[in-house]
Formats: structure tokens, sequence, C-alpha cells
């Protein structure tokens, strides 16, 4: 079957760094996306990585390895507005999207 | 500016009503999605369509129909309203039919089924 994995819950504290990973085991891979969501709110893009290597985007980047099966998503100088769930979702061989449960993500003072 | 809006936000039925669900959008995009979420599970897809009169099931489709009659509008209706179906709803449409771009959700409409 296909799987993603992603930490339920992580903790951090404003102005740190965090990496939020996420492995796969999909049929096929044509891209992964990273989405955040906000309590009560919709899911909003982040990245789309297709290649490996990381790819950097102001305060966020995102890291993939495709041989590996896994990717992250770092993020740096956290500020409290960071406080969401992070959203991990594959495009497999048939370009559906396979979504991961999501990374509850406190930031703490 | 363009966007996506579902109506209603707030939903409460009871067991074995239809209820329709409303999903509009003006990025007059051909690509619309229903998903439905719930804890400890990702978005789960229940139909999508590629443009009108095409409509396709989605993971979890049992229960659910939807119906394209135009661009804008792809409407989400259970059939026999089930408390397994107590949800959040997420409507949305992307540009690109192989999803190799961003797809763009609306708020959302939290379903409870009593």
């Amino acid at each position: 079957g296909q799987n993603i994995d992603q930490p339920t819950e992580m903790t951090a504290t404003e102005g740190a760094i965090v990496q939020i990973n996420c492995t796969y085991q999909t049929s096929g891979f044509n891209g992964l996306f990273w989405y955040q969501q906000h309590a009560g709110e919709a899911p909003t893009f982040l990245s789309y990585n297709v290649l490996d290597g990381l790819e950097e985007k102001g305060r966020f980047s995102s890291f993939l390895s495709r041989s590996k099966g896994y990717s992250y998503l770092l993020l740096k100088e956290l500020q409290m507005k960071d406080s969401a769930s992070y959203l991990c979702a594959v495009l497999d061989s048939n370009y559906q999207l396979i979504w991961g449960a999501g990374t509850k993500l406190i930031i703490k003072p | 500016d363009a966007e996506i809006t579902q109506s209603p936000r707030h939903k409460i039925t009871e067991t074995g009503r239809q209820v329709t669900l409303a999903c509009h959008q003006t990025w007059n995009h051909n690509n619309m999605f229903w998903y439905r979420q719930d804890l400890g599970h990702g978005l789960r897809l229940i139909h999508y369509s590629y443009g009108v009169q095409d409509t396709n099931k989605g993971e979890v489709s049992d229960g659910y129909s939807v119906s394209r009659s135009n661009t804008e509008d792809l409407p989400l209706t259970l059939e026999s309203a089930a408390s397994s179906q107590t949800s959040v709803y997420f409507c949305a449409s992307s540009e690109s039919r192989f999803h190799t771009d961003t797809q763009y959700f609306g708020p959302g409409t939290r379903l409870t089924v009593l």
C-alpha cells in the first residue's frame, strides 16, 4: 500500500530552527508537496520538490531524497505564527496526491 | 482577486437526510476536488473533476456524489447522511490536471451528523 509518515507533533522555541521529516512509500513518484495549515483554516502551499536536493524559500527550505523516500521541511528563525500543522503530500505514478496525516508544530516563547 | 468559497461553513444535520455542500471558484480552473479531513488521517479524496460534465471517484467516494455543470461549481451531495460522515470538508481547485502546481483550498465546511 501507499504510506506517508510524519511525526504527529513537535515542539520548538521561538527563534530556533526545526526540521519536520516525511518518509514515503508510494507507487511511483512525481513530486512532493508541503502545505501549511493553521488551526481551523485551509491548507496553503509551501513548496514542491521533484528533484533531489534542497530548495530554499525565505525562512523555509524543503529537501528531497528520492532514493531514500525522504523529505524534510526546515523552518528557521521560528515565529509564533509558524504554529500550525505541516502536511506532506506525494504525487504518485497516476498523478494522485497521497497525503500524510500532518505534523502539528507548537512554538513556545 | 480570484478565490474559492464554500457554503455553509458549519452544518448540523440528522442521520438519513440529504445534504449538499457548495463549492465555487473564480480561478477559472478546470480541475476541482473534494476532500475530507479527520483527526489522525491525512486529507482523503472524495471526488474530483477535470472539467464540465467530468466527475471521478476518489479514495472514499461511497455515500457521496458530485456533478459539474459549469466551470465554477462542484457541489458535493451526501445522499443519506451517516454519523461516519461527520468531518471537515475541503474543496480545492488547480490549474494543472497533473497536480504539479499548487492546489487552492476553500475555507472548509464543518459537518456534524447526529
